[in-house]
């Protein structure tokens, strides 16, 4: 089983629909927990980054974790076609530690 | 110019070739990191360096070496090219603040035939 297991998707969904990504963990060690966003061709990148439980919201997208389910989600809410990426969790023991990362789920947001 | 740069982006070549891929990097960060990205497998860690006088083995380091040449440029070598070494290759940074923000490259595509 790996540590981090995220359903690959793709996800394919209408302009202006609520997206929800997840992702499930083995280590209940993991404290830090990250979503990248990674564009076709290009590295990813930063979009949200939590600790421990509880959720966090910046603009039209909210992470949360529940440490006790060992389950992390992303809602994006009022999707846009500008979207459609690749959404990557990934999470660590230790804020100074190395990120284990889930597989990805790509996402594409239609018109 | 981009903070994190890789070269070459592409590059084909043939089984038992020596390959070299390049990364370097103008955010002055400490941290340096190699991963592999395959499809259904995620981002895997080859080797991390967190200064130039420290090199660790990641996940998936068998078959690669590395080499940090200076703060700002880390290297990603492959003594004997196999075909499952066909990947997208991305070199990463981060700050030592802790923040767990990994940096990325725009990636290197190898195909080994």
């Amino acid at each position: 089983q790996k540590e981090v297991e995220q359903d690959p998707g793709p996800l394919s969904v209408p302009e202006g629909a609520i997206v929800s990504l997840n992702c499930t963990y083995s280590n209940s060690a993991f404290q830090y927990f990250m979503w990248y966003r990674q564009y076709s061709r290009k590295g990813p990148e930063l979009l949200m980054y939590t600790y421990s439980s509880g959720n966090k919201e910046d603009g039209r997208f909210t992470a949360q974790v529940d440490k006790s389910s060992k389950y992390i989600s992303l809602f994006i809410r009022d999707s846009q076609p500008s979207d459609s990426a690749t959404y990557l969790c990934a999470m660590s023991e230790g804020n100074t530690d190395k990120l284990i990362f889930g597989t990805g789920t790509r996402l594409q947001v239609f018109p | 110019d981009a903070d994190v740069t890789q070269t070459p982006r592409n590059r084909i070549t043939k089984t038992g070739k020596r390959i070299m891929l390049e990364c370097s990097q103008t955010k002055g960060h400490d941290r340096m990191y190699w991963y592999r990205q395959d499809p259904g497998l995620g981002l895997q860690l080859i080797y991390y360096s967190f200064d130039v006088k420290d090199i660790n083995k990641g996940e998936i380091s068998d078959g690669y070496s590395v080499s940090r040449q200076a703060q700002a440029k880390f290297s990603l070598s492959l003594e004997s090219a196999i075909p499952n070494q066909t990947a997208l290759y991305f070199c990463a940074t981060s700050a030592r603040d802790g923040s767990g923000e990994l940096f990325f490259g725009e990636g290197s595509r190898l195909t080994v035939l």
